[in-house]
């Protein structure tokens, strides 16, 4: 089994529409949670940490559900702009070592 | 804050070159660096971490090497490529005793022929 897992997708949404997906991890030990963005060809960027029970930035929400191992992201009002990768990331030591998943792929359609 | 930069952005090497892949931070003192590699389609191998000038952990076993002759520097080699080394290779920062957040530089994509 794979240490964090996703769903590759790709989920396809109407613009102004709410989308969620999860990500789940096997180490149960892990502390710190992240999404990522990524574009096609470009680099990931930061969207979102997770510390505690969850985070919520604008339209983005991330819940953490410790019981069942697996952390979510809700985009609500989709945009165009949306459309991307969205990677999570498990902090797994305290070197600050990520294992990431593979991706859930996003797109938001008009 | 800091900002991570890359060079070369793309790179076609023949199978058997050498590698020499540059990443250089700013913005901020002894960071916490790693080198990742995306392959197409997948999602981040994390290759090399380091902690300080000198100090490279690996994570993978394979035919690529990482130095950080600098704090502020942090440089991936091989000495003989081989095609499966093709591939988005990532460097990433992080502040050293600060949050886990790890930033990411622009990337460089390598083809090997």
């Amino acid at each position: 089994r794979k240490e964090v897992e996703q769903d590759p997708g790709p989920f396809n949404v109407p613009e102004g529409a709410t989308v969620a997906f999860n990500c789940t991890y096997s180490n149960s030990a892990s502390q710190s949670f992240f999404w990522y963005r990524q574009d096609c060809r470009k680099e990931p960027k930061l969207l979102m940490s997770v510390y505690s029970s969850g985070n919520e930035d604008g339209r983005f929400t991330a819940q953490l559900n410790r019981a069942s191992q697996y952390i979510s992201l809700l985009i609500r009002d989709s945009k165009l702009s949306d459309s991307a990768t969205y990677l999570c990331a498990v902090n797994t030591d305290s070197w600050g070592k990520f294992q990431f998943g593979a991706g859930t792929q996003v797109v938001v359609t008009p | 804050s800091q900002t991570i930069h890359q060079w070369p952005a793309t790179l076609v090497q023949p199978v058997g070159s050498p590698l020499s892949l540059e990443c250089t931070v700013e913005g901020t003192s002894n960071p916490n660096l790693y080198w990742y590699r995306q392959a197409a389609g997948r999602g981040l191998q994390l290759l090399f971490y380091s902690v300080g000038i000198g100090q490279i952990s690996s994570e993978v076993p394979q035919n690529l090497s990482a130095s950080r002759p600098q704090d502020r520097q942090f440089i991936l080699s091989s000495k003989k490529l081989l095609l499966s080394d093709s591939g988005f290779y990532l460097c990433a920062g992080r502040l050293a005793g600060g949050p886990y957040e790890q930033y990411f530089g622009p990337g460089t994509r390598l083809t090997v022929t």
